[in-house]
């Protein structure tokens, strides 16, 4: 199947700064990627969906302003968290889809710990 | 919100086929069904998805009912590594997301 990569794989940070996680579609052209975000014993909770060249759709309640997305090339988004907060640790997840849309492919995730 | 019903839970001893099912009720003419697992602190893994016709590739099987309002993920042979969370989802191809409900803890006794 295909692959999708997600670095860092692990990233702690003090509270105030930001984090930019990758996401790259490594054997396939994404023309549309996803950002989940998932916490402890709970199910993955879809945060935004991005398509390359154009600004991201984000779900009710996820914030534009702190979650920055940018899907600038068919293999490559990434997420800013900015002024990250403890209550933003979580398992952040990517997902790129394939043409034409039938199957979405995971990245490993990353797990972000503010302190 | 999810489309799908799942039980929380499942026990299944090594060796032995996983039977996982799924009730999607209210699932409409071009709704696929999707299965994914999660296995712990991982992303997401595809396993197999179908639309009305039964579905066999290397990692499973899904028998979709003929009224499309149930379906069963079977994993022919369960390993140790097949403890993982299992999804099933429906969406309609295209540029609709998945949207994940809460799965089913399938857990593979030695």
């Amino acid at each position: 199947g295909a692959v999708v990569s997600q670095h860092p794989s692990w990233v702690i940070c003090k509270s105030g700064t930001s984090v930019k996680i990758e996401c790259r579609s490594l054997d396939f052209q994404a023309t549309t990627m996803f950002w989940y975000r998932q916490f402890p014993k709970q199910s993955l909770m879809l945060m935004a969906t991005s398509n390359e060249g154009s600004k991201a759709t984000y779900e009710q309640g996820v914030e534009k302003d702190k979650f920055l997305i940018n899907h600038a090339s068919l293999t490559l988004s990434t997420l800013t968290v900015t002024s990250a907060h403890p209550e933003d640790s979580s398992f952040y997840i990517c997902s790129a889809r394939d043409f034409p849309g039938e199957t979405q492919y995971f990245g490993p995730g990353t797990r972000l710990l503010v302190l | 919100d999810a489309k799908t019903t799942q039980p929380p839970s499942m026990d299944c001893a090594e060796g032995r086929a996983a039977n996982l099912p799924c009730n999607h009720s209210t699932i409409s003419g071009n709704e696929y069904v999707y299965w994914y697992r999660q296995i712990h602190s991982q992303g997401p893994q595809y396993i197999i998805h179908g639309l009305k016709n039964n579905e066999t590739n290397e990692m499973a099987s899904l028998i979709i009912t003929e009224d499309r309002k149930s379906s069963t993920l079977i994993l022919p042979h369960a390993t140790l590594r097949d403890t993982a969370v299992y999804y099933c989802i429906v969406r309609v191809r295209g540029n609709t997301p998945l949207v994940f409900g809460k799965g089913t803890r399938l857990s593979v006794i030695a």
